[in-house]
């Protein structure tokens, strides 16, 4: 069955600390995979996308990364987290503009 | 870019109440979707509209793709359709850049 899943769920981090969260898809190849970032009372930002392994498409300028190692594995990155990355992000995988699929979600409090 | 509005941002209703949510976008699409966030965060995906009106037990979605309007129904609302409901459009890069968010509408309903 196809599946995406995403961890963690949730974490407090310093400032200035590191962000890694990672994403992972089943059931199927060559997923177009998404991470969407949502601030308090804000709709979903779209931050990266990625069509394949190695292509990252980034949305807006910030402090964060993304990378696609293998083909169902998609990573979000901070080398250095700031107050303003707090925010609820979620990965997604998008097939045809048909079906959407969505990871459980990670809570950053960056304190 | 699609641009996508949503009202009201904020509904409160009793329980059994008919509800409507409404969704606008200002460039033409091929697909609408209906999402619902829970108060922890997951976002599934209710509806995939292309035309017409599609029901799925006591939630109706509609869409009319000449006025770029879409309208999600709840009938004989319940305290666990408390949540916040989202519709989405497709992005402005021919697909691969996903989707465009509207700001979501709160729904709390009260027994």
């Amino acid at each position: 069955s196809q599946t995406i899943h995403q961890w963690p769920a949730t974490l407090v981090q310093p400032v200035g600390s590191p962000l890694s969260l990672e994403c992972t898809v089943e059931g199927t190849s060559n997923p177009n995979l998404y991470w969407y970032r949502q601030a308090a009372g804000r709709g979903l930002q779209l931050l990266f996308y990625s069509v394949g392994i190695g292509q990252i498409s980034s949305e807006v300028p910030q402090n964060l990364s993304a990378s696609r190692p293998q083909d169902r594995q998609f990573i979000l990155s901070s080398k250095k987290l700031l107050l303003s990355d707090s925010g609820f992000y979620l990965c997604a995988w998008i097939r045809g503009l048909d079906t959407i699929y969505f990871g459980e979600g990670s809570w950053l409090t960056v304190v | 870019k699609n641009e996508v509005e949503q009202s009201p941002q904020n509904l409160t209703a009793q329980e059994g109440e008919f509800i409507t949510i409404n969704c606008s976008y200002s460039v033409g699409i091929s697909a609408l979707h209906w999402l619902q966030q829970h108060p922890g965060g997951g976002i599934v995906s209710l509806f995939m509209l292309s035309s017409g009106k599609k029901k799925h037990g006591r939630l109706i979605a509609t869409i009319n793709i000449q006025e770029k309007h879409s309208s999600l129904h709840i009938t004989a609302s319940h305290p666990r359709d408390s949540a916040v409901y989202i519709c989405a459009v497709p992005g402005s890069g021919g697909g691969a850049d996903g989707l465009t968010f509207g700001k979501g509408t709160h729904l709390i309903i009260q027994p």
